[in-house]
């Protein structure tokens, strides 16, 4: 399986501002994905992220507010704009391989915007 | 809308004891999986199965899935205090590469 990094861990921020998300993954892997999860809640997609074009968002969710790069098989960045206090919660990235179904989760970021 | 729907939301037993969980989902299923999350932490796939499967076994890892009622349990044996998790299902609607759709979870407290 795939060793993940997040990096912050967890970050408090201000109303209005920005912050980049970095996953980082020890392999090449196919699929690269980025959730959010809300206190007390379970996992919601926010995005795929394509490797070399543009990232693959669910419903509800939209480039200008999450922008996600993805340079290479191996890195993928998440950012959250224009932060809230609604957008407090743990951004996790996971990945994937062809022919595998399992997903591999990074530790997580706990985010606060206060 | 999530597809899974686990019950109870949360779960209180002693060391020793078996826990039972379970999830019900909307549509057709590729395969369905089980994660453990520890304190709003990272997720750990604990074992997947698949459409076609009815039972699966994994150490001291139960799973059933009953497509006919769009449901599966996930029985943990012989508990223990390190089993203290939220516990999700997760869809797999595809064939393709995996898009998951969560569960809402249960929390499992295990006590010495």
């Amino acid at each position: 399986s795939a060793v993940i990094s997040q990096k912050p861990s967890r970050d408090i921020c201000q109303r209005g501002t920005s912050l980049t998300i970095q996953c980082q993954v020890d392999s090449q892997v196919t699929m690269m994905f980025w959730y959010r999860q809300q206190p007390g809640q379970s996992l919601t997609l926010i995005a795929t992220a394509n490797q070399g074009s543009e990232a693959t968002y669910e419903s509800g969710f939209v480039i200008d507010k999450f922008p996600i790069s993805r340079p290479n098989l191996t890195f993928s960045t998440l950012t959250v704009s224009n932060m809230s206090p609604e957008d407090s919660s743990i951004y996790l990235c996971s990945v994937t391989s062809t022919g595998l179904h399992e997903q591999y989760f990074g530790p997580g970021t706990r985010l606060t915007v206060t | 809308s999530q597809q899974g729907e686990e019950d109870p939301q949360a779960l209180s037993i002693q060391e020793g004891e078996n826990a039972t969980m379970n999830c019900s989902y909307k549509t057709s299923i590729n395969n369905l999986q089980w994660y453990r999350q520890n304190s709003g932490r990272g997720l750990v796939h604990l074992i997947l199965i698949r459409s076609n499967e009815r039972e699966k076994h994994s150490g001291r890892l139960r799973v059933t899935l009953d497509t006919s009622k769009k449901s599966s349990s996930l029985l943990i044996t012989a508990s223990r205090a390190a089993d203290t998790a939220s516990y999700f299902c997760a869809t797999d609607q595809n064939s393709g590469y995996s898009t998951l759709t969560f569960g809402k979870g249960t929390m499992l407290l295990v006590s010495p």
